[in-house]
């Protein structure tokens, strides 16, 4: 398995309250990624970075924002959690060093927003 | 991107090949052919990926035809712990960071 590790792993949490979820890599790799699943919508990119303090916006990224102030770690937080934002949020990671590397993901957080 | 076509689900006998085909005709020159995999609840796990030549590594075989219209992946000796669903995705290799996983092909390795 790549080296992500994806915290908390499952998180209740109420309509209005600010949330943030991390992602730790031990792959010192400069990509990172974050993504929402959801049925019918696939795999959606929400925020993206290529190294630190170097961040954009995906396609999902209304009521997202992201840090990312070490290599290692990638922070996304729901300003103000809605329940559409209710999903589960994977991390990625991908190696600058070849063109056609491939994306790895962490296992995921479930998140609910009641 | 080019569009890939995937049946929606297989049987495979544990021990045996699963060859899971991947249609991908209209796949231009600079496109990679991806391949993922997502058991339940967790993460999408990269397999293999490949541009016009056969590829192998520990998890999985790549194989894609001369004129790159399709591919196959083969699982060579199926286990329980491979029934999944697997995704195909064409994607030219500067865009991976916005891959487009479809419906996929839902496996069951059944014992």
């Amino acid at each position: 398995d790549a080296g992500i590790t994806q915290s908390p792993r499952h998180k209740v949490t109420e309509t209005g309250t600010p949330v943030t979820l991390r992602c730790h890599q031990t792959e010192n790799h400069r990509y990172m990624y974050w993504y929402r699943q959801d049925p019918g919508h696939g795999l959606r990119l929400i925020h993206y970075s290529y190294g630190v303090k170097d961040t954009d916006k995906g396609e999902v990224s209304d009521g997202y924002s992201v840090s990312r102030s070490k290599t290692e770690d990638f922070l996304l937080t729901l300003e103000s959690a809605t329940s559409s934002q209710t999903s589960v949020y994977f991390c990625a990671i991908k190696d600058q060093g070849a063109v056609n590397s491939p994306l790895h993901f962490g296992n995921g957080t479930r998140l609910t927003v009641t | 991107d080019a569009k890939t076509t995937q049946p929606p689900s297989m049987d495979c006998a544990e021990g045996r090949a699963a060859n899971l085909p991947c249609n991908h005709s209209t796949i231009s020159g600079n496109e990679y052919v991806y391949w993922y995999r997502q058991i339940h609840s967790q993460g999408p796990q990269y397999i293999i990926h490949g541009l016009k030549n056969n590829e192998t590594n520990e998890m999985a075989s790549l194989i894609i035809t001369e004129d790159r219209k399709s591919s196959t992946l083969i699982l060579p000796h199926a286990t329980l712990r491979d029934t999944a669903v697997y995704y195909c995705i064409v994607r030219v290799p500067l865009n991976t960071d916005k891959l487009i996983f479809g419906t996929g092909t839902r496996l069951q390795v059944f014992p």
